[in-house]
């Protein structure tokens, strides 16, 4: 069956790059998602990766996907007190439904 | 460009009650999604509507939760009768289409925040 493993929490320094890791077990996933989520609400879509890619870049985030080893990872590059927020990792395969992960907790101290 | 709205936001009820939660996609998405997120975890896909046909209900509970999309707008997702399990964060989210190529990218509503006292 399908499934998505983060880490639960992960915090950095303001100004440094935070990496946020994500493995899944589908090999046949076809489209890689990044999420976040600040407080009270709904799911943002920051990013999302092809299958057939290994990097992705926009602005200060970075996605590299390893298909061999199916890890997913989302670098943010100089990290705000504004990107503290709830990530999601989640990953699709055909007509299948989204799965996401439970979400890696991003606090970035000041 | 509008995104999903959804409403109300918060509701308080207790066991045994009925609950409606509407959600308006954007403009144009034929596809609508229904996500339950308990607290702590990723959100689990309920029901997903493809216009106004029912194409996914496999995870919906259908002994007490209901959804309808009835002019391939609009949708409703009703739940009776609530029970303390059920409290978590409603998302409603819409795509373009379906799994075409890069037309199934879902964006999210704010989410009605549900606590079955």
């Amino acid at each position: 069956g399908e499934d998505v493993e983060q880490s639960l929490f992960l915090s950095v320094r303001e100004g440094d790059s935070s990496v946020i890791n994500c493995t899944y077990t589908d090999s046949s996933s076809t489209y890689l998602y990044w999420y976040k989520q600040e407080p009270g609400a709904g799911l943002q879509l920051l990013t999302y990766i092809f299958s057939n890619m290994d990097m992705k870049q926009d602005q200060r985030l970075t996605v590299l996907l390893n298909k061999k080893d199916k890890h997913l990872s989302l670098r943010i590059a100089d990290t705000q007190t504004g990107d503290s927020a709830i990530y999601f990792c989640a990953e699709k395969q055909g007509n299948t439904p989204l799965v996401f992960g439970k979400g890696t907790r991003l606090s970035v101290i000041a | 460009e509008a995104g999903v709205a959804q409403s109300p936001r918060y509701k308080i009820i207790e066991k045994r009650q009925s609950v409606a939660f509407w959600c308006n996609p954007i403009s144009g998405h034929a596809t609508l999604y229904w996500y339950q997120q308990i607290l702590g975890q990723g959100p689990k896909l309920l029901i997903q509507f493809q216009n106004n046909g029912v194409v996914d209900d496999s995870q919906l509970p259908k002994d007490r939760f209901s959804a309808e999309r009835l002019k391939g707008v609009d949708s409703t997702l009703k739940i009776q009768p609530a029970k303390l399990e059920d409290s978590a964060v409603y998302l409603c989210a819409s795509s373009l289409d379906g799994p075409t190529l890069g037309r199934d990218t879902q964006y999210f509503g704010p989410g009605t925040r549900l606590t079955v006292l």
